[in-house]
């Protein structure tokens, strides 16, 4: 167990739908990072929280957006989806912002029908 | 554009078989290394990091990765491996002194052992 706690496990979807996804970082972690996973991209870094504030942006489209809330943990908001929004979502996060180490959660199973 | 290359897509091995998983990358200044393994069904664990010093690093679980700074290559390797290392394995760089919001992942390696 990492000690990063992502929610929902799996979620189906239609086209046209918004999502939110949830995670809480480890104890103490400040920095929060968004990883889309999917067969045809790979991994890909979306967006980088550092107690509350962006501090990175990466390959996030427009449709999706994030915020870190006070209590450190951070929400990725999808809209309009489409059928290859369809990935692994994965939350990570570090005790800094230069985060060397990134501990990952289980991810969320993003499946848009 | 800097990028992680991973010349295996899948390797298939029989038990007690040695493992060697090639990655290389393209970033000529200082970079830390990583291998990251996906067990099925699971999240992302950290194996081993090279940041500086021996570039022989031993991770966990008997993995270990050696970084030779001439060829760009970060290779990890296991002398013999169990059925339960089955899983997908990624190979990452982080240019050096940058957040790790810069990390670059290989496309993944995925490891099935034939028990």
């Amino acid at each position: 167990d990492s000690g990063v706690t992502q929610t929902p496990k799996h979620l189906i979807t239609a086209t046209g739908q918004r999502v939110t996804l949830r995670c809480s970082p480890r104890s103490g972690d400040l920095s929060v990072y968004w990883y889309q996973q999917s067969l045809d991209q790979g991994l890909q870094f979306l967006i980088q929280y550092y107690n509350g504030e962006e501090r990175a942006k990466g390959n996030i489209l427009e449709r999706f957006s994030a915020q870190q809330f006070p209590d450190l943990h951070s929400e990725l908001n999808l809209s309009s989806l489409e059928l290859g929004d369809s990935a692994l979502y994965f939350c990570a996060s570090s005790r800094l912002a230069d985060g060397t180490e990134a501990f990952f959660g289980q991810g969320t199973r993003l499946t848009v029908v | 554009a800097q990028s992680v290359s991973q010349h295996n897509h899948h390797v298939i091995l029989s038990e007690a078989a040695s493992l060697e998983l090639g990655c290389n990358y393209s970033y000529g200044g200082t970079v830390n290394l990583f291998w990251y393994v996906q067990y099925p069904g699971q999240h992302l664990q950290l194996l081993l990091k090279y940041f500086s010093g021996d570039p022989l690093v031993k991770g966990i679980k008997g993995f270990e990765a050696e970084f030779i700074k001439s060829k760009f290559s970060f290779n990890l390797r296991k002398p013999s491996v169990q059925w339960s290392d089955t899983a997908e394995y990624f190979c990452a760089v982080l240019p050096g002194y940058s957040s790790a919001s810069k990390i670059i992942f290989g496309s993944g390696t995925r490891l099935s052992i034939r028990p």
